[in-house]
C-alpha cells in the first residue's frame, strides 16, 4: 500500500475553504485515493473517493494532481463542526482493508 | 436507518481476564472490520471478513485475539488473558462488499480498559 504524508495539524476559520493536502507520491495505478474523517470520540466517517478525476459530493470536493502523486481535500466553507482529524488512505478496489496513518487534526475556530 | 452497533459501549476488566466485543453490522453488509485504535494515533486494522470467513487477519497482533462471525452478520472479537496494553477503543465497521467497498460505516466503538 502507498505512503502517506499529511501535516499534523492546521487551523480554519469558520466559513472559510478549509484545504487539506495529501502526498502519495508511491500510489499505483489501481488504487484510489480515500478521505475520512474522525470526529472526536466518533468513529470514522467515510468523506470521499475519486481515481484520476476531480470528484464532489454534498460534503467536500476532491482535487487529485494529473500525476497522482498528491491531492487535496476541499471544504468549501467550514463549520465548528468541521473539526476533526481527517485521514488520506489509498486503496485498491481489490477487497483490501483501509490502513488509517495519522492524519491531519483541523481545528475550525469562530 | 440502524447503523453498526458495538456492545459494550465501555468494558473494564482486570488484567488476564478474558473480554469479548460484539459488533452488529448494517442489515446486508457482507464486508466487516475490526480496528482498535489507542490515544492519539489513527485505527489500527486488526481483521476484516467477506461473509463468514476471514479474508484477512494480518492485523491481529498475537494468538490472544481472535474473532468470528459464524452466520455472516454479527460477528465478536475475543481478548485472551487481557494485558494493560490491550487498553484501547475498539472500532467495528462494515461495508457491502464487492467491488468498489471502500465506503466503511464506522460504530461508534467499544472503550476496553484493562486495569
Amino acid at each position: 500500500d502507498a505512503k502517506t504524508t499529511q501535516p499534523p495539524s492546521m487551523d480554519c476559520a469558520e466559513g472559510r475553504a478549509a484545504n487539506l493536502p495529501c502526498n502519495h507520491s508511491t500510489i499505483s495505478g489501481n488504487e484510489y485515493v480515500y478521505w475520512y474523517r474522525q470526529i472526536h470520540s466518533q468513529g470514522p466517517q467515510y468523506i470521499i473517493h475519486g481515481l484520476k478525476n476531480n470528484e464532489t459530493n454534498e460534503m467536500a470536493s476532491l482535487i487529485i494532481t494529473e500525476d497522482r502523486k498528491s491531492s487535496t481535500l476541499i471544504l468549501p466553507h467550514a463549520t465548528l463542526r468541521d473539526t476533526a482529524v481527517y485521514y488520506c488512505i489509498p486503496r485498491n478496489q481489490a477487497g483490501t482493508a483501509l490502513i488509517f496513518g495519522k492524519g491531519t487534526t483541523l481545528s475550525v475556530s469562530s | 436507518g440502524a447503523g453498526v452497533s458495538q456492545t459494550p459501549s465501555n468494558k473494564v476488566t482486570e488484567k488476564g481476564k478474558y473480554v469479548e466485543l460484539r459488533c452488529d453490522p448494517i442489515s446486508g453488509h457482507t464486508a466487516l472490520y475490526w480496528y482498535r485504535q489507542s490515544l492519539g494515533q489513527g485505527p489500527e486494522f486488526l481483521i476484516y471478513f467477506q461473509g463468514t470467513g476471514a479474508a484477512d487477519d494480518s492485523g491481529l497482533p498475537n494468538d490472544r485475539f481472535f474473532a468470528v462471525r459464524p452466520e455472516g452478520s454479527v460477528s465478536t472479537l475475543k481478548i485472551q488473558r487481557t494485558e494493560r496494553g490491550d487498553s484501547a477503543v475498539y472500532l467495528c465497521a462494515s461495508s457491502r462488499g464487492g467491488a468498489n467497498t471502500g465506503e466503511l460505516f464506522f460504530g461508534e466503538g467499544s472503550r476496553l480498559t484493562v486495569l
